[in-house]
């Protein structure tokens, strides 16, 4: 069974830093394209970052570039999402994804449960 | 960037009802179009890829068309369960985009 299991969602203070992690299983992690999509609070679905199955190339919706950075260590089967300078609109429930496909960019088939970031003072 | 724009954002309809929701691409996607159904407090769920392909386990009363810019969703019979938000999505690019969704209300 495909599991992905999001962590370290919290309260951050403005211009803050938080990483979340995606521990992945029940799939041959280094066979799939990886996501991050974020959903603010009463708002509609928005990608954040996709990242290829060795890391090689990553891709960034324009509001998180130089903020943000996608990563990923095969050998533990981890998604990580580091989050700089983080302002509030970037307050939204932060979702896991993995594509429906190996190797090749496709939707999401997977889903992790969530996990909430909330930037305030 | 492509943007996409879905119509309506609220739809309100009756058990039963065909439903039909749109879907434009600010530029040719190809068939490069999903969709997903998102109920509250969960996780979306695929429901048609590559623009009407059927995701397994789905159920035969969703269809999708379409291609290029101008893409639907169809519900053939309104369904109880079926009340929800709909997404359309593009992966035409490594730079993927959401609709910003269609609530499907009870009428």
């Amino acid at each position: 069974e495909v599991q992905l299991v999001e962590s370290g969602g919290g309260l951050v203070q403005p211009g803050g830093s938080l990483r979340l992690s995606c521990a992945a299983s029940g799939f041959t992690f280094s066979s799939y394209w990886m996501s991050w999509v974020r959903q603010a609070p009463g708002k509609g679905l928005e990608w954040v970052a996709n990242i290829k199955q060795d890391g090689s190339e990553k891709y960034y919706v324009d509001s998180v570039k130089g903020r943000f950075t996608i990563s990923r260590d095969n050998a533990k089967n981890s998604l990580y999402l580091q989050m700089n300078s983080l302002r509030a609109e970037d307050t939204a429930v932060y979702y896991c994804a993995r594509g429906r496909v190996e190797y090749s960019s496709s939707p999401v088939k997977y889903w992790g449960q969530g996990t909430l970031v909330t930037v305030s003072s | 960037d492509i943007q996409m724009t879905q119509s309506p954002s609220t739809l309100s309809a009756s058990v039963g009802d065909r439903v039909t929701i749109t879907c434009r691409a600010s530029q040719s996607i190809s068939s490069w179009l999903a969709w997903y159904q998102q109920k509250p407090g969960k996780a979306p769920k695929l429901l048609i890829y590559k623009a009407s392909s059927l995701e397994s386990g789905v159920p035969s009363r969703f269809s999708g068309s379409g291609s290029g810019t101008e893409f639907t969703l169809t519900i053939s019979s309104l369904q109880p369960d079926d009340f929800a938000t709909y997404y359309c999505q593009q992966y035409n690019s490594y730079y993927w985009t959401f609709g910003q969704g269609t609530k499907v209300e009870i009428k």
